[in-house]
């Protein structure tokens, strides 16, 4: 079965810093593309970054542009967020999700990790 | 940026009701939407994706329709299972997710 496992969340003071990472099991990662998309605590979704299979495209939005970064390490079937600079509207559950393309371009999500809880308060 | 309206926020309904959902793009999307389902603690589940493509293993009471800028998502005969949070996705540009509608049991 294919599986995005997360971890790295937790609480941090504001002007934080926090990496999450998303771990695929039963595919290869590397095949494709893969976003963050966060929810704050009773709120709806909102798509944060994406990053091609090959890291060639990265895509981010613009309330983390320039705070927030992408990466991947394909060998290892991991993608990563890091999250610099964290503020209070930051803290949100962080959920990774695979993208049926591998490229550039726009495509939708077919598998989501469990969601990590990421809290900025001091 | 693209806007997603999903109407109504929140709707109450009977077991074997049909439930009809539905998304407005302030700009034209074709058929670049896809609809989720959200559980209380739960990642979201791809239901439909391209507006009426229903995702393997979902069940056909679930279905789409709509392009450009008017979307909808049924669901026939509402089964205890259908109460969640459904939410609308466009995926023309960028991506944006509607606001969500609460599915309750009346």
């Amino acid at each position: 079965e294919d599986q995005l496992v997360q971890s790295g969340g937790g609480l941090v003071e504001p002007g934080g810093s926090l990496r999450l990472s998303c771990v695929a099991s039963g595919f290869i990662m590397g095949s494709y593309g893969v976003n963050w998309v966060r929810q704050a605590p009773g709120k709806g979704l909102e798509w944060v970054s994406y990053i091609s299979g090959s890291s060639s495209y990265m895509y981010y939005a613009d309330s983390v542009r320039g705070r927030f970064t992408i990466s991947r390490d394909n060998p290892k079937n991991s993608v990563y967020l890091q999250m610099n600079s964290l503020r209070v509207g930051d803290t949100a559950v962080y959920y990774c999700a695979r993208s049926t393309g591998y490229s550039s371009g726009y495509y939708h999500f077919d598998n989501w990790g469990q969601g990590t809880l990421v809290t900025v308060s001091s | 940026d693209i806007q997603m309206t999903q109407s109504p926020s929140t709707l109450s309904a009977s077991i074997g009701d049909r439930v009809i959902i539905t998304c407005r793009a302030s700009q034209s999307i074709s058929g670049w939407l896809a609809w989720y389902q959200q559980k209380p603690g739960k990642a979201p589940k791809l239901l439909i994706s391209q507006a009426s493509s229903l995702e393997s293993g979902v069940t056909s009471r679930f279905s789409g329709s709509g392009s450009g800028t008017e979307f909808a998502l049924t669901i026939n005969s509402l089964q205890p299972d259908d109460f969640a949070t459904y939410y609308c996705q466009q995926y023309s540009s960028y991506y944006t997710f509607g606001g969500g509608t609460k599915v309750e049991i009346k």
